[in-house]
């Protein structure tokens, strides 16, 4: 079965410092690759998409990357933290539409 | 513009009072909608897909149905481990972008 790994849970990190979260898929290829934001109050916003190695798609200007090195690995990444980079991170993953699979999550808080 | 529009934001049900959650959407060509739950702390989880109006889908005391402009999800006699967040989402519709428009939720919450 396909199972979806997200980590860290929690961080605390301070304003300037760099960001590294990573998604790991298993029991599937070629999936398409989400990294989401969820802001208290807010609905969940697309901030990147991946439908390949090397392929990125990033929905909304920001302080952040992606990148996916490998089929089933994608990585969400930042060169200085910002204090409106607050927030609960979600992986997905999905294979066309047939459903969207979502990760544990990651709370980032920025002080 | 891909929208979509939950009701109420939040709900509080009395055990066993069953009730309805609306989803409106706005969409140019709907490939799916889907219904999550979330519990505070953790990712979404699926519950249903709807891909034509008319559709229905059951999965304990939850029932998904969808018309050419909403969904609802119908609780029916509600315990308090329903409690959580619901969310509805739908397929970007086009200009080659990928993923989930999601609405904001409504926060249901069922005392014993």
């Amino acid at each position: 079965s396909q199972t979806i790994h997200q980590w860290p849970a929690t961080l605390v990190q301070p304003v300037g410092s760099p960001l590294s979260l990573e998604c790991t898929v298993e029991g599937t290829s070629n999936p398409n690759l989400y990294w989401y934001r969820q802001a208290a109050g807010r609905g969940l916003q697309l901030l990147f998409y991946s439908v390949g190695i090397g392929q990125i798609s990033s929905e909304v200007p920001q302080n952040l990357s992606a990148s996916r090195p490998q089929d089933r690995q994608f990585i969400l990444s930042s060169k200085k933290l910002l204090l409106s980079d607050s927030g609960f991170y979600l992986c997905a993953w999905s294979i066309r539409d047939y459903g969207y699979t979502f990760g544990s999550g990651t709370r980032l808080t920025v002080v | 513009e891909d929208q979509v529009t939950q009701s109420p934001e939040a709900l509080r049900l009395q055990e066993g009072e069953s009730s309805s959650l609306n989803c409106s959407y706005t969409v140019s060509g709907l490939r799916g909608l889907f219904w999550y739950r979330q519990d505070p702390g953790k990712g979404p989880e699926f519950l249903f897909t709807l891909y034509s109006a008319g559709e229905e889908k059951e999965k304990e005391r939850l029932k998904a149905t969808l018309t050419k402009k909403e969904s609802f999800l119908h609780i029916t006699a509600p315990k308090p481990e329903d409690s959580a967040t619901y969310l509805c989402a739908i397929p970007y519709s086009g200009g080659g972008a990928d993923g989930l428009t999601f609405g904001k939720g409504t926060h249901l919450i069922i005392q014993p």
